[in-house]
């Protein structure tokens, strides 16, 4: 089964540094893998998807890495700010299977401080 | 371009209570379509998904049914709701099985 673990479970760091929030899963056999953001309350915001063939995904300050042999993802914060404090969630979509399913960390909480 | 609603926000229902939990898609057609809870503390749990209309899958035994009459219309129901039903529910949908999955706002829901 699957498993799929994000450490740590909340960082706290001051405005402007970089930071890497880790992503690690149990089974390599993954179709993709796919960053997300929550806000308290709200629904999951997409950041990026990288596929198996993939080694890494860059969307603004934002850069996500995919070592699928090591099972592990990491997501790459550049010049934090106080806007990107959110939980941070990886979800792995697994193969074989038509469910095409994802199956979530329980995701990184991020505080970025003035 | 493609949006997903959801409704509704927040939900309060007494145990024994039916329930009906709607999620739509716009600008996309024959989605796969999911529903999820997240509890607190815990990671999302994938409840039911569809591939197209009528053909219903779920993951996990439970208290809910799931429908979908329509090709971007996805149903959440229960008969009768209990207190271990509380949660947030996510609807979600992708195009495909090798895309980027996007999600609904989420409906909190809290049995009392």
């Amino acid at each position: 089964k699957q498993e799929v673990t994000q450490i740590p479970a909340a960082l706290s760091v001051p405005e402007g540094e970089n930071l890497v929030l880790n992503c690690s899963f149990t089974d390599s056999a993954i179709y993709n893998l796919q960053w997300f953001r929550q806000d308290p309350g709200k629904g999951l915001t997409s950041l990026l998807l990288i596929q198996s063939s993939q080694r890494e995904q860059t969307s603004g300050r934002l850069n996500a890495s995919l070592d699928k042999s090591s099972g592990r993802s990491t997501l790459y914060i550049a010049a934090s700010q106080p806007g990107d404090s959110a939980t941070y969630l990886c979800a792995v979509k697994e193969e074989p299977g038509t469910a095409s399913k994802l199956t979530f960390g329980t995701g990184t909480r991020l505080q970025v401080t003035l | 371009s493609q949006t997903i609603h959801q409704w509704p926000a927040t939900l309060v229902q007494p145990v024994g209570s039916p329930l009906s939990l709607e999620c739509t898609v716009e600008g996309t057609s024959n989605p796969n379509l999911y529903w999820y809870r997240q509890a607190a503390g815990r990671g999302l749990q994938l409840l039911f998904y569809s591939v197209g209309i009528g053909q219903i899958s779920s993951e996990v035994p439970q208290n809910l049914s799931a429908s979908r009459p329509q090709d971007r219309q996805f149903i959440l129901s229960s008969k009768k709701l209990l207190l271990s039903d509380s949660g947030f529910y996510l609807c979600a949908w992708r195009q495909g099985q090798n895309t980027e999955a996007f999600f609904g706002q989420g409906t909190r829901l809290t049995v009392v």
